[in-house]
């Protein structure tokens, strides 16, 4: 069955660090991936989505996420994280093949002072 | 602001009662998604329905309906209610029926407790 993993259930980064949000899938044709952010008492929202083209993607809030094929990965990444940051961080996958779309279980990030 | 509204916010009842949640998707959207999120289960895929046709199934119990109404808004009926019901339930909306180019966009969600 496919699958989305987000391997880490918190991640703690001091401000002004790099931070990195792990998230792999499942091999099955050619995934779409997105990064969503929860704030408490939130909706999801948008960050980033990889389509097609550069493996490097980059979106709102100054994130990025980079896709890497050979290893099924589709890590976010910032390079300075802001207290402000601190969210639930999901990674979703939609399989064309089909129509399935699946959410990781969320990663809640914590920047501190 | 997303653009895609929910009602009601919260709303508390008991065990075996019936309630319905509204969504209205952003305007010109034809996907609507449901979606359950609780402490142990984590965002769980209800049920897409796509112009009012029913698209996709995921974890929807049998106690669960939904449906997609020719003005584009929809209602997840909830029945039979139990305490393990009690989560934030989020509508999304997209574009296209699936996720292929287009992003969800999420609405605040209902926050259902059951007692």
């Amino acid at each position: 069955a496919q699958s989305v993993a987000q391997p880490e259930d918190q991640v703690n980064v001091a401000e002004g660090n790099p931070l990195t949000v792990k998230c792999t899938y499942s091999v099955s044709g050619n995934p779409y991936l997105f990064w969503y952010v929860q704030y408490p008492n939130r909706g999801l929202q948008f960050l980033l989505k990889y389509i097609t083209g550069d493996n490097l993607v980059k979106g709102s809030y100054g994130f990025e996420a980079e896709f890497n094929k050979s290893q099924t990965s589709f890590h976010l990444k910032k390079p300075s994280a802001l207290v402000s940051d601190s969210a639930l961080y999901f990674c979703a996958v939609f399989w064309e093949n089909n129509n399935d779309m699946r959410f990781g279980a969320g990663t809640r990030l914590t920047v501190k002072p | 602001d997303s653009g895609v509204t929910q009602t009601p916010k919260h709303l508390i009842t008991a065990t075996g009662q019936r309630v319905t949640l509204r969504c209205s998707p952003r305007s010109g959207d034809l996907s609507v998604y449901w979606y359950q999120q609780s402490l142990d289960q984590g965002l769980q895929f209800l049920i897409q329905y796509y112009n009012g046709e029913e698209r996709a199934k995921g974890n929807i119990l049998e106690r669960f309906s939904a449906q997609q109404f020719p003005d584009l808004h929809s209602e997840l009926n909830l029945s039979s209610l139990e305490l393990g019901d009690s989560a934030l339930y989020f509508c999304a909306s997209s574009v296209v029926a699936g996720g292929r180019t287009g992003e969800l966009f999420f609405g605040e969600g209902s926050r259902l407790t059951v007692l």
